[in-house]
């Protein structure tokens, strides 16, 4: 089992749409989660950490849950410049960050 | 600029042929990442560094790889004997140790092996 695992879509919505992705991990000792985001062509960059109690950005709504292990990224009201592909980021050790293989979000008019 | 620097950005090379490749992290960053990625993948973990203290080196590297941080600043991947499968491309990325620090990624360099 790969210690970081994402459905790869993508996931194809229209504008306005909520969109959900899950990551599921494998270490049950990781202590912290992150999601990035990765446009076409670019670098990854971070979106936003994931606490233990959820955390909310805007549109943009990140949970945990530690029993299932995996964690979530809720898009809400969907916009064009969201297409990207988004990472999750599970450490099985502080600071080893192991990349998930990327959601595909594509946002269509 | 004080992002993290990667140079060459594209570099091809002739299978067989060693190359290397420099990341200047950003200067206060005392962790150094490198990755691989290749189309429709995400990053896969190469290998880290706590200034020149190499951690870590992913069991799926080959012995033709190889990374340095001499001085705790820059870093230098190396791989030789290239080969068409190390086509790929190479990131790097710096951070500040914590849990909950962000990493910061360089441009890539894209290998191409013909």
């Amino acid at each position: 089992r790969k210690e970081v695992e994402q459905d790869p879509g993508p996931f194809n919505v229209p504008e306005g749409a909520t969109v959900a992705f899950n990551c599921t991990y494998s270490n049950s000792a990781s202590q912290s989660f992150f999601w990035y985001r990765q446009d076409c062509r670019k670098e990854p960059k971070l979106l936003m950490s994931v606490y233990s109690s959820g955390n909310e950005d805007g549109r943009f709504t990140a949970q945990l849950n530690r029993a299932s292990q995996y964690i979530s990224l809720l898009i809400r009201d969907s916009k064009l410049s969201d297409s990207a592909t988004y990472l999750c980021v599970v450490p099985p050790v502080v600071d080893k960050l192991i990349f998930g293989t990327g959601t595909r979000l594509q946002v269509f008019p | 600029d004080t992002g993290v620097s990667q140079n060459p950005r594209h570099k091809i090379t002739k299978r067989g042929q060693n190359v290397t490749f420099r990341c200047d992290p950003i200067s206060e960053h005392n962790r150094l990442y490198w990755y691989r990625q290749t189309l429709g993948q995400g990053p896969e973990f190469l290998t880290y560094f706590q200034n020149e203290a190499q951690l870590e080196k992913s069991r799926l590297l080959s012995d033709r790889f190889s990374a340095e941080r001499p001085k705790g600043s820059f870093s230098t991947l190396e791989i030789q004997r290239t080969e068409q499968g190390d086509s790929a491309m190479y990131l790097c990325a710096s951070s500040l140790p914590g849990t909950t620090s962000e990493a910061f990624f360089g441009q890539g360099t894209r290998l191409t092996v013909v």
